[in-house]
């Protein structure tokens, strides 16, 4: 298997454009996060899907932020309007049965908002 | 959620030493992990430990469950082993992972 795959890898933007941030997760996990990593804050879970479904979004920080995972093998995080705070390195995860298996990481998306 | 501590937060090693770094936690937990986060920015899983020892290479890892805690052991450091090392840990009660601040190893020769 490829891995969590992500793209872009890089994105520059400026305030007030939307992003759109792209994931595609390890073929048959069931469980699919997203974090956010900066200096100030560290990794923080944004929020995570099991089963497609949205579980647990109580990390994202405010109403532009958005995800969704239509299918298993993909999720978007959105961000609309974005702001220069918003720039930091975005993973994606995923795991199987995220209780009792391991999760692997995406190589991430380093976001820039000028 | 629980709270994951690390220490040290920053270690300088002379290649060849060895170390020991050290995750707590503050609540039962049924899923633990270890990362090297490599200067490139990828995560690398290193072990997935929720108790007990593993060995790979040069790296070992033991979490004591019981005490809340677990070691990351690197011996006969190499450059290459530079980098910041995470630890992250599932609760019980929960399903995502939390992580600590990490430790942030550089490796001179």
């Amino acid at each position: 298997d490829a891995g969590v795959i992500q793209s872009p890898r890089h994105e520059v933007t400026e305030m007030g454009q939307e992003v759109t941030l792209r994931c595609k997760p390890i073929s048959g996990h069931d469980y699919l996060f997203w974090y956010r990593q900066t200096m100030m804050r560290g990794l923080e879970l944004l929020i995570y899907f099991n089963n497609n479904v949205p579980i647990d979004d109580s990390g994202m920080p405010e109403d532009r932020f958005s995800a969704k995972m239509p299918n298993a093998s993909f999720s978007t995080l959105k961000i609309q309007p974005s702001e220069p705070r918003d720039s930091a390195v975005y993973f994606c995860a995923s795991s199987f049965l995220a209780r009792q298996l391991e999760a692997f990481f995406g190589q991430g998306t380093r976001l820039t908002v000028v | 959620g629980i709270q994951v501590e690390q220490s040290p937060p920053d270690l300088i090693l002379q290649e060849g030493a060895n170390s020991t770094l050290r995750c707590n936690f503050s609540d039962s937990v049924n899923n633990l992990q270890w990362f090297h986060q490599n200067p490139w920015g990828q995560l690398i899983n290193l072990f997935y430990i929720p108790s007990g020892t593993k060995q790979n290479g040069r790296l070992s890892a033991t979490t004591v469950a019981t005490e809340r805690y677990s070691l990351l052991y690197i011996s006969s450091s190499q450059t290459t082993d530079s980098g910041v090392y995470f630890c992250a840990a599932c609760p019980n009660t929960g399903n995502q992972f939390y992580f600590g601040t990490g430790t942030s190893l550089t490796v001179i020769p």
